[in-house]
């Protein structure tokens, strides 16, 4: 079956770090961009971050930049998301994507960040 | 990084067709006609129901369908169904970054 499945979310204080992982199987994964999204409890979707296929090229909204970093590991069919310096407005379900126009395209279902005191 | 502007919602009866509007604070942001749609129903991976402005992903109904003109995108369903009432995103790539929406909460009466 074509998936990303996302881990590593937990719980953590503000100014901590979190690393996400999202891992894809069953379709040709280093031709992606593969993509961050997130959203916060009871607000919409919020684009974080993109890689391109081979990792040379990254991408950040201003909100996230300097204290996120993306990174993927082709060999791993691995994308990750370095969050440091989280704050409590990071707190937002984070999504994984394949891309935000391709054909077809995948998500995962989710992974849980929770920055709070 | 600008924005983009979605009615917060919008409302039909089985069979009527709706059009959720998405408009650009400026220009650059549609750009690239790199305009996207999403479905999302709360606790579900968002699904991709338009791309490129008005092109339809394989398996996605064609009573889904895409537009630009000028700073606004819009996306229309034409024969609502039950299971459209979901939230729907616009979304576009401006250059050096991808801006979502806020998304427009569908109801089917």
């Amino acid at each position: 079956e074509d998936q990303l499945v996302e881990s590593g979310g937990g719980l953590v204080q503000p100014g901590g770090s979190l690393r996400l992982s999202c891992v894809a199987s069953g379709f040709t994964f280093t031709n992606y961009w593969i993509h961050w999204v997130r959203q916060a409890p009871g607000k919409g979707l919020v684009w974080v971050s993109d890689i391109n296929p081979d990792g040379s090229s990254t991408k950040y909204a201003d909100s996230v930049k300097g204290r996120f970093t993306i990174s993927r590991d082709n060999a791993k069919n691995t994308v990750y998301l370095q969050m440091n310096t989280l704050r409590v407005e990071d707190t937002a379900v984070y999504f994984c994507s394949s891309g935000l126009r391709s054909d077809p395209n995948y998500w995962g279902q989710g992974t849980l960040v929770t920055v709070s005191s | 990084q600008s924005a983009l502007t979605q009615p917060r919602s919008v409302s039909g009866s089985p069979g009527q067709s709706v059009t959720i509007s998405c408009t650009a604070t400026s220009s650059d942001v549609f750009r690239y006609n790199y305009v996207s749609w999403f479905q999302h129903h709360p606790g579900k991976a968002p699904k991709l129901m338009i791309y490129d402005v008005s092109n339809r992903p394989s398996g996605v109904p064609d009573r889904f369908s895409g537009s630009k003109s000028g700073n606004t995108a819009s996306l229309t369903i034409s024969g609502l169904h039950t299971e459209d009432e979901a939230d729907y995103y616009c979304c576009s790539f401006a250059g050096t970054y991808w801006v979502f929406g806020g998304g427009t909460k569908v109801t089917v009466l």
